[in-house]
């Protein structure tokens, strides 16, 4: 079957660093996306990983390793605003999207 | 470019009843998805459109759910009945589509709260 693991809950401190791991098994892969989603609001687009390596956008960047079917969302400098739910999704060989269920991002002061 | 635009915002109805959700994708997407979101389950896809043709309708969970997109600028969920257990966040996103029949990323829509008595 199709599978996606995130962590269900982290909690990290301002100013400091928090990575937040995705595993899948999926059939086939043709990309993986990580999504942010405050509380009430809708999902929006963080970072797109097709190839291995490290894509760095600003505070945030992504890392994946397709052999060992393994995803990173790395976020620095921590901000009061960063608490949110952190979504993995992948896309199968079939180009279905595949979610996992999110990992909520506590940021304490 | 408003962003995908969805409604009602909120719907409050008692069950039995039929509920349509509206959607506007926007211009320029050619991929549309409907999704559903609660905290039990999580975000569930369930059914996505390109150029307004049903590509996969896998996860609609039963046949009380049915969707169209008439043309390239407006969708409809509905639920006819509507069950209690249908209560849920229903989200419409839209994308463009790349080379390989694959896409990219989504923009949602703010969702429409949907409660059923």
């Amino acid at each position: 079957g199709q599978n996606i693991d995130q962590p269900t809950e982290m909690t990290a401190t301002e100013g400091a660093i928090v990575q937040i791991n995705c595993t899948y098994q999926t059939s086939g892969f043709n990309g993986l996306f990580w999504y942010q989603q405050h509380a009430g609001e809708a999902p929006t687009f963080l970072s797109y990983n097709v190839l291995d390596g490290l894509e760095e956008k600003g505070r945030f960047s992504s890392f994946l390793s397709r052999s060992k079917g393994y995803s990173y969302l790395l976020l620095k400098e921590l901000q009061m605003k960063d608490s949110a739910s952190y979504l993995c999704a992948v896309i199968d060989s079939n180009y279905q999207l595949i979610w996992g269920a999110g990992t909520k991002l506590i940021i304490k002061p | 470019d408003a962003g995908v635009i969805q409604s009602p915002r909120h719907e409050v109805t008692e069950m039995g009843q039929e509920v349509t959700l509206r959607c506007k994708p926007i211009s320029g997407h050619d991929y549309l998805f409907w999704y559903r979101q609660t905290m039990m389950r999580g975000l569930e896809l369930l059914i996505y459109f390109n150029n307004n043709v049903p590509i996969d309708d896998s996860g609609m969970p039963e046949d009380r759910f049915s969707a169209k997109m008439p043309n390239a600028s407006f969708s409809t969920l509905k639920i006819q009945p509507s069950e209690p257990r249908d209560s849920a966040v229903y989200f419409c996103a839209s994308s463009w589509g790349s080379s390989g029949g694959s896409y990219n990323e989504q923009f949602f829509g703010p969702g429409t709260r949907l409660t059923v008595l």
